[in-house]
Formats: structure tokens, C-alpha cells, sequence
């Protein structure tokens, strides 16, 4: 069983979705989460973190479930623009070991 | 404020040879993380610097592969010899915080073909 989990895509929605992804780790003592996003040929860029509360930012919802080691990443509104693949990133024991997932390609389209 | 940067961003070698990556991440970030991705799986860790020292380098696939930061700067990553399944995009990555609690920020990457 891989360490970090993510739906294996590719999600094709029309502009306007809503879309959620979601993404389980394996490792109890995972201390810090991520959703990173990942363009064509271009490096991973930090999207949002992820925190027990749930955060949100603009379009973007994350929730946490350390009881179920279960994170989710909501995409209200999509654009075009979102189209890219998104990354679930997992920090374990601290940050010194940094886990991702293999990631979900998301295609928005007009 | 510059950011993390990767030398060279492409690079074909045949196997057998001996190639390093170079990695500047930014400036005053104490952590160094190294990636690699190869084609069609994911971003795997290869390992992490706090300063000059290696914290974790579990990640490393075997003992071709040696990593440097002296003096706490930049950071290279040396393959020899480069074998086949050595090909991939190889990352770094530097974040100030020790624990990772905060983001890291990542290079353009290192586009490594062997041949």
C-alpha cells in the first residue's frame, strides 16, 4: 500500500464545477499536510496547507481527518486556469521526510 | 527575491557517466530537500539538509547517488554512474522552517536523460 493515496484522475469537469479530490496516507504520524499544485513540465507549487480545523481560500476548501487519515481538497467554480495536476503532500515525523502522492489531473473545460 | 534554482535544467548523459546537479536554494533557508520523479510515478523524496548536515537521507536509491552541501549553501547532487533507470526529473526544494510545517519552495527541476 503506498504511503500517500490520491484519486487516480483524470477529472474532466465543464467550467463552473465544483470538484473534490481526495487523498489518504497511511502513516499515524504524519504531522503536516499540503495540496501542492503542478503545471505541465513545470515544478510543484504550494496551494494551500491543510489544517485539523479546515481552511478555506477564495475557491478552495481543505479539510483534515487525522481519525481517518483522510484529507480532501474542494474546488468551487472551476476555471480554466485550474487545469493542472494536484499534488496531496504529507510531512512525517517532524518534516524531515516529505511523502506525495502520485496525483490527480484535473482538466477544466470550456 | 530570487528563488530556488536548478543547474543545468536539462541534461543527457550516456550511461556510465558521471553527472551533478546543482541546486541554490533560497537565501537564509536552512532546509534543502532533494526530489526525484520518474516517468509516470510519483515525486519520491530523496533526501533533506538542515545547513550543511543531512537530516534524512533515506530516500537515496543506492550508493551512486552522493549528496553535498558544504558550507550550509547551494547543494549538488552527484550520479555515478549513471544507469538507465536513473532518468527522471530530479527537484530540490528549501523551506525555512525545521519542522515543515511551512511551504517549500521548489526549483524548476532537472530534466536527466540517460541514454
Amino acid at each position: 500500500r503506498k504511503e500517500v493515496e490520491q484519486d487516480p484522475g483524470p477529472f474532466n469537469v465543464p467550467e463552473g464545477a465544483t470538484v473534490a479530490f481526495n487523498c489518504t496516507y497511511s502513516n499515524s504520524a504524519s504531522q503536516s499536510f499540503f495540496w501542492y499544485r503542478q503545471d505541465c513540465r513545470k515544478e510543484p507549487k504550494l496551494l494551500m496547507s491543510v489544517y485539523s480545523s479546515g481552511n478555506e481560500d477564495g475557491r478552495f476548501t481543505a479539510q483534515l481527518n487525522r481519525a481517518s487519515q483522510y484529507i480532501s481538497l474542494l474546488i468551487r467554480d472551476s476555471k480554466l486556469s485550474d487545469s493542472a495536476t494536484y499534488l496531496c503532500v504529507v510531512n512525517i515525523g517532524g518534516g524531515f521526510k516529505t511523502i506525495f502522492g502520485a496525483g490527480t489531473r484535473l482538466f477544466v473545460k470550456a | 527575491e530570487a528563488g530556488v534554482t536548478q543547474f543545468p535544467s536539462h541534461s543527457v548523459i550516456e550511461k556510465g557517466q558521471t553527472v551533478t546537479l546543482r541546486c541554490d536554494p533560497i537565501s537564509g533557508h536552512d532546509n534543502l530537500y532533494w526530489y526525484r520523479r520518474v516517468m509516470g510515478k510519483e515525486i519520491k523524496f530523496l533526501l533533506h539538509f538542515v545547513k550543511e548536515s543531512k537530516q534524512d537521507e533515506s530516500g537515496m536509491p543506492n550508493n551512486r547517488f552522493l549528496a553535498e552541501r558544504t558550507g550550509g549553501t547551494y547543494s549538488t547532487l552527484k550520479v555515478q554512474p549513471a544507469e538507465l533507470e536513473d532518468s527522471g526529473v530530479y527537484f530540490c526544494a528549501s523551506s525555512q522552517d525545521h519542522q515543515g510545517r511551512t511551504e517549500a519552495f521548489f526549483g524548476q527541476g532537472t530534466r536527466l536523460t540517460v541514454v
